[in-house]
């Protein structure tokens, strides 16, 4: 089955700066991959995915993602974060029916 | 997109009672829904895969016993938790793949359950 991996639990930044959250997976099979978002209390919203063609893929709120096959990695950024990014970000790789999620990354943004 | 409800969205219970959780799909047909479950800072474990007219699928180590879930028709699924004890507590996220939407899978608002 595959896995996804993201290798920060959290990130804290100031707001206006730039952010990277970073998500890797495995997987023996072609997959499908997604970045969702959390607030407290909620259920899960999606910011992007990549299915296939362009690596780079934009979402809302300002997130982009690079799908990076050689690297296995799907990477998440913004240029300018605002404080109500501030939430959970999970990484998600979909095989098959499969959908498996990251341990999650808590982006806190701070004045 | 397409719009996920979940009912209740919150649910306080008694030890050994059962609680009974809906997911829908408000306008699409779902033949395909999932059930996940959140612990406090901690990412989604998909518990089963439930398809409409059939057994619902479980991952392992999910007591399927324990928890029953029904899809009984294309825009419902009902999760129950059967007996319940505090370490059930817990968030509770359904998703519902859309085969109209290009094979979405989106996801309802959560039901947290806390058993006392």
């Amino acid at each position: 089955a595959q896995s996804v991996t993201q290798l920060d639990s959290q990130v804290p930044v100031f707001e206006e700066a730039p952010v990277e959250l970073r998500c890797n997976y495995s997987s023996s099979v072609s997959v499908y991959l997604f970045w969702y978002v959390q607030y407290p209390n909620q259920g899960l919203q999606l910011l992007l995915k990549y299915l296939s063609g362009s690596t780079l893929v934009k979402g809302i709120n300002g997130f982009e993602a690079e799908f990076n096959k050689s690297q296995t990695s799907f990477h998440l950024r913004k240029p300018s974060v605002h404080i109500s990014d501030t939430a959970e970000y999970f990484c998600a790789v979909r095989a098959n029916n499969d959908m498996r999620f990251g341990a999650g990354t808590r982006l806190t943004v701070k004045p | 997109g397409a719009v996920v409800s979940q009912h209740p969205s919150r649910v306080i219970c008694k030890s050994g009672t059962s609680v009974k959780i809906e997911c829908r799909s408000l306008d699409f047909q779902a033949t395909t829904m999932f059930w996940y479950r959140q612990f406090p800072k901690q990412s989604l474990m998909l518990m089963a895969t439930s398809n409409e007219g059939s057994k619902a699928t479980y991952e392992q180590g999910v007591e399927k016993d324990k928890f029953l879930i029904n899809h009984a028709s294309l825009t419902l699924s009902t999760l129950t938790v059967t007996s319940a004890h505090p370490e059930d507590s817990s968030f509770y996220i359904c998703s519902a793949r859309d085969p109209g939407g290009g094979d979405e899978q989106f996801f309802g608002p959560g039901t947290r359950l806390t058993v006392l």
